[in-house]
């Protein structure tokens, strides 16, 4: 079964700061890998997706994720974090007929 | 492009009462889930609907839980009767064809307290 560990709950990085969250994920072929934005009162948002080729996948809102095969690790990161970026991130794998299983969330808090 | 609406977005309840949840999807998306996010948790994957047909529902509480799509549009699921446990947001996604490759657009959930 797939299993996805995002091991930090909660981190907080001032703004304008780079940022990196961290994702391992447990599956015995090539996973499909997502990362998903979560806002206060806002539905999951997509901002970025794995499945195979390039391992530096480029999203929207300036995110990116590298994929480490040996590292069963696929990392999100920004070099600049905007306070509107304060938000709970979600790192998923799956999809098709599985559905997504998702990580159980890493809160991210910008200080000023 | 309108996204997946759900309602109600806020319910309380007491246990032993039931419930129901409603999910419109995006229009012309075949297939729809429903997950159950509990409070500190990442979204589990409940049940998940091509056209009007189940997928998979291996993950349904199916003594109390149960959900149906007749239409293969709108979506509902109903819990009866609610327990304690169940208190969580309830998401509903859809995606075009339900592929590993193709996106999942959620709404917005439905937040259930139960009491």
């Amino acid at each position: 079964a797939q299993s996805v560990t995002q091991p930090d709950i909660h981190i907080t990085v001032s703004e304008g700061a780079s940022l990196e969250l961290r994702c391992n994920y447990s599956y015995g072929a090539t996973p499909y890998l997502f990362w998903y934005v979560q806002s206060p009162g806002q539905g999951l948002q997509l901002l970025l997706k794995y499945f195979s080729g390039d391992t530096l996948v480029q999203g929207i809102k300036g995110f990116e994720a590298e994929f480490k095969r040996s590292q069963s690790s696929f990392n999100l990161r920004k070099p600049s974090v905007h306070w509107s970026d304060a938000a709970e991130y979600f790192c998923a794998s799956g999809g098709g007929a599985d559905g997504l299983t998702f990580g159980k969330g890493t809160h991210l808090i910008i200080q000023p | 492009e309108a996204g997946v609406a759900q309602s109600p977005r806020y319910k309380i309840i007491e246990k032993r009462q039931s419930v129901a949840f409603w999910c419109n999807p995006i229009s012309g998306h075949a297939t729809l889930y429903w997950y159950q996010q509990i409070l500190g948790q990442g979204p589990k994957l409940l049940i998940q609907f091509q056209n009007n047909g189940v997928v998979d529902d291996s993950q349904l509480p199916k003594d109390r839980f149960s959900a149906e799509r007749l239409k293969g549009v709108d979506s509902t699921l109903k819990i009866q009767p609610a327990k304690l446990e169940d208190s969580a947001v309830y998401l509903c996604a859809s995606s075009f064809w339900g592929g590993a490759l193709d996106t999942q657009y959620f709404g917005p959930g439905t937040r259930l307290t139960v009491l």
